[in-house]
């Protein structure tokens, strides 16, 4: 029930494309799901962050989905870009619960 | 901005030998963490604080130990390095701020190398 699980392990998405990364959940105490995106050599950093009281949240070309019924969400990138290459995380929290990460996504995004 | 400051950057400890990571964090969080990162396994929780001498262990706290005498600090201690402790060691802070959520502040990251 404490699981986050996360696909695709990899991706690698054309300049200009749209890249999609999906995590699901099982544990419905949980009502705070960031996206932490971390660059080579560097610590994970919050990116962008859904409650489920929303379907969507959209920050410039990063936007989540969010599907409570199938206890589901993911992150589009629109019109991805090389400097988007990096490993992005998934992670949920709440309800006494600490903050359980998906096993990350290593993003490439070529030229 | 927040800062936390993990030390020691890239470390090579022989087995056998007592490790010390140390880290510190600039915004009087409550929270303090130790995570482990390995390809394909993602951020598990070594141990977490959520106050000063308070301990309290996470889901990978074998063969480690940890330390928080001052709220700013917290350490990560490997009383014998195992070269199966080789990895990447990530320091993070938080503090709750209701509607936000518990946002979660990393360190750069500590590279272990055990030989």
């Amino acid at each position: 029930q404490q699981q986050v699980k996360q696909s695709p392990q990899s991706l690698i998405v054309q300049k200009g494309g749209i890249s999609i990364i999906n995590c699901a959940y099982e544990n419905t105490a949980f009502d705070y799901f960031p996206w932490y995106q971390q660059f080579p050599g560097k610590g994970p950093a919050l990116l962008i962050a859904i409650r489920p009281d929303v379907s969507e949240k959209k920050e410039g070309r990063f936007t989540i989905s969010f599907n409570k019924s199938a206890k589901q969400f993911s992150l589009h990138i629109m019109d991805s870009q090389p400097g988007d290459s990096a490993t992005y995380f998934c992670a949920a929290s709440g309800g006494g619960f600490k903050t359980i990460f998906g096993a990350g996504t290593r993003l490439f995004v070529k030229a | 901005d927040v800062k936390v400051t993990q030390s020691s950057r890239y470390l090579v400890k022989r087995t056998g030998e007592k490790v010390f990571l140390e880290c510190v964090q600039d915004m009087d969080h409550e929270n303090m963490f130790w995570y482990r990162q390995d390809p394909g396994l993602g951020l598990r929780l070594i141990y977490f604080s959520y106050d000063v001498k308070m301990k309290e262990k996470g889901d990978i706290p074998e063969g480690y130990s940890v330390s928080r005498e001052k709220k700013e600090r917290f350490s990560l201690i490997l009383e014998s390095a195992s070269t199966n402790q080789t990895s990447m060691y990530l320091c993070a802070s938080s503090t709750w701020t209701g509607s936000s959520g518990n946002t979660i502040y990393f360190g750069e990251g500590s590279w272990l190398t055990v030989v």
